[in-house]
């Protein structure tokens, strides 16, 4: 079954510093790849996607990577704040219907 | 405001007991989802509706049981065949046909179901 390679699993950042987080996937055939932001017993929203025609898109302090050949794209998060704190999921699309989903990465921004 | 609604948030089950998860939407979306969550693992999708009085296996769907019968709900049924039921569920939606960007995955805020 096609997979999306997530890591790190849990990461602790300093207060200003940049996380970042990294997604590996397998099909090249994937057309869009978003990331999710989750609280703790809330569910995920969507916080930035990408579509592979593109190498980078920022929102605010929210930028996404995208490398196709290496079929990678990360998250980095610039001057991370503690409101950052959450579990970041990274997805790709295998169909219409259908998101393949990264473990999730537990990030902790330490104030 | 629009959104999804899930009931409840905690629920708690004797094994050997069906349990039926709630997920109502107001946004108008079409296609609707569920997931199931487990620690450290990424979502797992177990049925999805394109539609009204349709749905779809999805990748975990043993176990489990649905119905579309309004646009608005789509209930979940744990049935005692699901050999571990325990975990956190999600319902979602979408506008439209299917998931892109222009309509992405909208969530509820799930229901922890526990079963002992």
């Amino acid at each position: 079954q096609q997979q999306v390679k997530q890591s790190p699993q849990s990461l602790i950042v300093q207060k200003g510093g940049i996380s970042i987080i990294n997604c590996a996937y397998e099909n090249t055939a994937f057309d869009y790849f978003p990331w999710y932001q989750q609280f703790p017993g809330k569910g995920p929203a969507l916080l930035i996607a990408i579509r592979p025609d593109v190498s980078e898109k920022k929102e605010g302090r929210f930028t996404i990577s995208f490398n196709k050949s290496a079929k990678q794209f990360s998250l980095h998060i610039m001057d991370s704040q503690p409101g950052d704190s959450a579990t970041y999921f990274c997805a790709s699309k295998g169909s219409n219907y259908q998101l393949i989903w990264g473990a999730g990465t537990k990030l902790i921004i330490k104030p | 405001d629009g959104g999804i609604t899930q009931s409840p948030k905690y629920l708690f089950r004797k094994e050997g007991q069906n349990v039926t998860l709630s997920c109502e939407q107001n946004l108008n979306h079409d296609a609707m989802y569920w997931y199931r969550q487990d620690p450290g693992q990424g979502l797992r999708l177990i049925y999805y509706s394109q539609i009204v009085n349709d749905f779809q296996k999805g990748d975990i769907a043993e176990g489990y049981s649905v119905s579309r019968e309004k646009k608005e709900s789509f209930p979940l049924t744990v049935t005692s065949a699901q050999k571990n039921p325990t975990a956190f569920y999600l319902c979602a939606s979408t506008w439209g046909q299917g998931i892109n960007p222009n309509s992405p995955l909208h969530f509820g805020n799930g229901t922890r179901l526990t079963v002992t």
